[in-house]
């Protein structure tokens, strides 16, 4: 099972807002909307920040937003703010058999 | 508060073999996955297994199986990732996680660092 396909980098400036997208195939992304979302800063643990591809845990800002077309997942932030500078996982589901779930590459956020 | 609280970090040579853990609080240890993600320096996350502490049933991403052992000790709600003989390549942060039943991951370990060096 290869690992979902995410941008390397993207950046922005504050106040605008960025999106970030995760290709998978029809067996993962595709098939299932369970679509989860990680945010990483340097030296920390991920946090997740969606999942089930739109659903924001208690806590996150709704200045974070999940959507999905066909094999691609994309998570949008807007409003971006210099504590948004991070890295962003993308990770899904992929069947009952194994791996059973499979991570995107990482992408880095810089905020200008 | 749900807490997954793991083992400290750790520093062996090649050939060693090495157990790091994760307890988990605050929540019903035996009702849950835990799995456990890689991070090699720089890169990005990995998936590598899970495991059910309530009847040990565990699952392996195929690049792990065969290269660690996960477990899990209900009694103490500790799960275990074990190396028989380490190599340099596993030089790596570890985290243990929670999975849900909709296979996202809600909580996550501090991270365990393992060196692997001669």
């Amino acid at each position: 099972q290869s690992a979902l396909t995410q941008p390397a980098s993207v950046s922005g400036s504050p106040g605008q807002s960025i999106t970030i997208s995760c290709t998978g195939t029809s067996s993962d992304v595709g098939s299932y909307n369970l679509v989860s979302w990680y945010q990483q800063h340097p030296g920390k643990a991920p946090k997740l920040m969606i999942y089930e591809g739109s659903k924001r845990p208690s806590g996150v800002s709704n200045r974070f937003s999940g959507s999905k077309s066909g094999n691609t997942a994309s998570l949008t932030i807007s409003g971006l703010q210099a504590e948004d500078e991070a890295d962003y996982y993308c990770c899904s589901y992929a069947g009952s058999s194994t791996p059973y779930a499979v991570f995107g590459g990482g992408t880095q956020l810089t905020v200008l | 508060e749900v807490q997954l609280v793991q083992s400290g970090a750790e520093v062996k040579k090649p050939g060693e073999s090495l157990k790091i853990s994760c307890k988990g609080s605050g929540y019903s240890f035996t009702s849950y996955w835990i799995g456990w993600v890689r991070q090699m320096p720089g890169k990005g996350l990995e998936w590598m297994g899970i495991i059910y502490p309530g009847d040990s049933d565990t699952r392996y991403s195929p690049s792990f199986q065969g290269q660690v052992t996960i477990s899990a000790d209900k009694s103490i709600s500790t799960a275990y990732l074990q190396w028989s003989s380490l190599k340099a390549s596993d030089t790596a942060m570890y985290y243990c996680v929670r999975l849900t039943l909709i296979y996202y991951f809600d909580y996550w370990g501090q991270g365990t660092l393992v060196t692997v060096s001669s």
